[in-house]
């Protein structure tokens, strides 16, 4: 079946260390989105790319990076540099279509840094 | 982007119609409205969009208001499992950079 792929779905790091979050769709999209949730809070957009090769930073970027070297993959990495690593963390994809441009999503990862 | 305002929470009888309001009153004749909603530790979910007119499928009705200026999604019979955070999000028909911007929307809860 298609679909998007996150994983893992729980990961666990010490403080200091740097995470590769993994994200994989096979919906041959173009756009795909890294989104970061707090407890009770929205989704806030981290970086997102629309096609091979390019990405453009969202709205909470600072200490995150992303690579989109294949169409089907991207990977967040969650640096040390990132204040409030702790969060559920979502990969989104879409494609554009004349009239809808609905987004899939993955099931999440669930950082806790310690 | 065009922002929105939903109402933080709602809740219903299990079987009764939920309606969730969303005001988006500063959208514009290039952008359309979306609704996905997220349950609990999940990703969320798209239900439906719409430009002016009424749009129903399998899941859901959305009615627009002929200013366009606020919706309505109506679930015309909940269940236990649409107790969840529904998202109402304004984007443009052809967005160049594909974003998707999202509020905090509404925990909809529904009751037994």
């Amino acid at each position: 079946d298609g679909g998007i792929t996150q994983s893992p779905k729980y990961l666990f790091r010490k403080e200091g260390q740097n995470v590769t979050l993994s994200c994989e769709q096979n919906l041959n999209h173009d756009a795909m989105y890294w989104y970061r949730q707090d407890p009770g809070q929205g989704l806030r957009l981290i970086y997102y790319s629309q096609i091979v090769n390019d990405f453009q930073k969202g709205d909470i970027a600072e200490g995150y990076s992303v690579s989109r070297e294949k169409k089907e993959s991207f990977p967040l990495t969650v640096t040390s540099a990132q204040k409030n690593p702790t969060a559920f963390y979502l990969c989104a994809s879409s494609t554009p279509r004349l009239g809808n441009t609905e987004a899939f999503f993955g099931q999440g990862t669930r950082l806790t840094v310690v | 982007d065009a922002k929105t305002t939903q109402p933080p929470s709602m809740d219903c009888a299990e079987g009764r119609a939920a309606n969730l309001p969303c005001n988006h009153s500063t959208i514009s004749g290039n952008e359309y409205v979306y609704w996905y909603r997220q349950i609990h530790s999940q990703g969320p979910q798209y239900i439906i969009h719409g430009l002016k007119n009424n749009e129903t499928n399998e899941m859901a009705s959305l009615i627009i208001t002929e200013d366009r200026k606020s919706s309505t999604l109506t679930l015309p019979h909940a269940t236990l499992r649409d107790t969840a955070v529904y998202y109402c999000i304004v984007r443009p028909r052809m967005d160049s950079s594909y974003k998707l911007i999202f509020g905090s929307g509404t925990r909809l809860l529904v009751r037994p």
